[in-house]
């Protein structure tokens, strides 16, 4: 199973913040990668496909970039709703996996 | 309007099976290119992805939990059905399905997901 490492596995910020979180894949995924934004009993959102594409409905300050092993995910501005748990996810090959999650905390 | 919600039971004990359906609407699993999966997360823990079931009638497990799983459809009633044998605490999770459609822009992402179901496996 592909593994897909990010970093870091927190972050503090404040609001207008301009943060990035990483993932790394254990091997080469083309740009076969998504990222979703989790919170506490809400379903899951689906933010950035194909590594970076912005998913319909999801505001512009968050982009996505990368390809091969090496992804990125910015969001420009933190705005108060941004805060949450994000993870990216693999689809180039079977078993779908995930990254272990990156919590981002308002500082 | 697409949705999907999980139900079945929040509690269950050690070794017993697990039954969670998924119920949804706005779109149907004969649309080509259309699948329905199930995701979990314990708490605290990374998401883990379980099992898809494809609008051909065609599976996909995860190889770490296949033995114990078995996914199904039920394409009048618009449901996804998942059955996790021999439950241990170690799966008490909120256990979430999610949508896929091949042919939208997003393709083999989940681009709709329930809310999720928590389960606890405890005596």
């Amino acid at each position: 199973a592909i593994q897909m490492t990010q970093s870091p596995s927190s972050l503090s910020a404040f609001v207008g913040d301009r943060v990035t979180i990483t993932c790394r894949a254990s091997q080469g995924i083309r740009s076969d990668l998504g990222w979703y934004q989790v919170k506490p009993g809400k379903a899951p959102n689906l933010l950035i496909y194909a590594a970076s594409t912005l998913q319909s409905g999801v505001p512009s300050r968050f982009s996505g970039s990368g390809s091969g092993t090496d992804f990125t995910l910015t969001i420009s501005s933190l705005q108060p709703e941004d805060f949450a748990t994000y993870y990216c996810q693999q689809d180039y090959n079977y078993p779908i996996t995930f990254g272990q999650g990156t919590r981002l905390e308002i500082k | 309007q697409i949705t999907l919600k999980e139900s079945g039971p929040t509690l269950v004990k050690p070794t017993q099976t697990l039954t969670l359906t998924c119920t949804f609407s706005g779109f149907s699993l004969t649309t080509y290119g259309v699948s329905v999966g199930w995701v979990r997360q314990p708490p605290g823990k990374a998401l883990e992805w379980l099992a898809l079931v494809y609008w051909s009638d065609g599976e996909r497990y995860n190889p770490s939990l296949q033995s114990r799983l078995t996914i199904t459809k039920d394409t009048s009633k618009n449901q996804v059905v998942l059955t996790m044998t021999n439950m241990d605490p170690a799966d008490t999770a909120t256990y979430y399905c999610a949508r896929r459609d091949s042919l939208s822009p997003s393709n083999h992402y989940f681009d709709y997901w329930g809310q999720g179901s928590l389960v606890t496996v405890s005596s």
